[in-house]
């Protein structure tokens, strides 16, 4: 069964320092990775897709790794309002044509 | 066209009672999917639509949830006879191919009292 495990549940930051996000993933035949920033009582904003491993993708402090079996979200140098849960989701072929499966989020706290 | 809209925002309603809403995807997206998500979950999959045909629906969606998109446009969830186990964000999310982000609505907060 296609599975999304996000590590760690919960993080807190100091301003200014930097960590990684974990999301390993099992399915048969992965079309896409993604993440996702979601704030409180609002729908998931959209950030990255990696599609295979060894892609990287950066958007200001936020870098995006995929490997053969896990992605990281590296955050540089986070600021207050990096604070919110960030969502891993990944597109398998083998659980249908195009169902989208989440974990169930990492939530990042960045303290002043 | 800015993004996907959902309506109302936020509905309370008494166990036992019917309830529907709205999904207004991105206007040039043929996909649709809906999600329902709890608090300290990420999004929980419950069905999808291409164009009109629904192609795919969760186990976990039972018989009082039923979905339509006529037309291919917007799209409706319909709860029949409450219960309180149904209280959750539904979030409404569109995207234009397989294997390319979709992008989310603001959701719409469930509270079954």
């Amino acid at each position: 069964e296609d599975q999304v495990t996000q590590s760690p549940e919960a993080l807190r930051l100091q301003e200014g320092e930097s960590s990684s996000l974990n999301c390993s993933y099992t399915v048969s035949g992965l079309r896409g990775l993604f993440w996702y920033r979601q704030d409180p009582g609002k729908g998931p904003e959209f950030l990255f897709t990696l599609y295979s491993a060894g892609e990287e993708k950066e958007k200001e402090r936020l870098k995006a790794t995929l490997t053969k079996k896990e992605s990281f979200l590296h955050i540089t140098a986070p600021k207050p309002e990096d604070s919110a849960t960030y969502l891993c989701a990944v597109q398998a072929p083998a659980s249908s044509a195009s169902k989208i499966i989440f974990g169930s989020g990492t939530r990042l706290s960045i303290r002043p | 066209d800015t993004g996907v809209s959902q309506n109302p925002r936020h509905k309370i309603t008494k166990r036992g009672q019917n309830v529907t809403f709205r999904c207004d995807p991105i206007s040039e997206h043929n996909r649709l999917y809906w999600y329902r998500q709890t608090l300290g979950q990420g999004p929980e999959f419950l069905t999808y639509f291409q164009n009109e045909a629904q192609l795919e629906k969760s186990r976990l969606l039972s018989d009082r949830f039923s979905a339509e998109r006529p037309k291919g446009s917007f799209s409706t969830l319909e709860i029949q006879r409450t219960e309180q186990g149904d209280s959750a964000m539904y979030l409404c999310a569109s995207s234009s191919q397989v294997a390319t982000e979709a992008f989310f609505g603001q959701g719409t907060r469930l509270t079954v009292v």
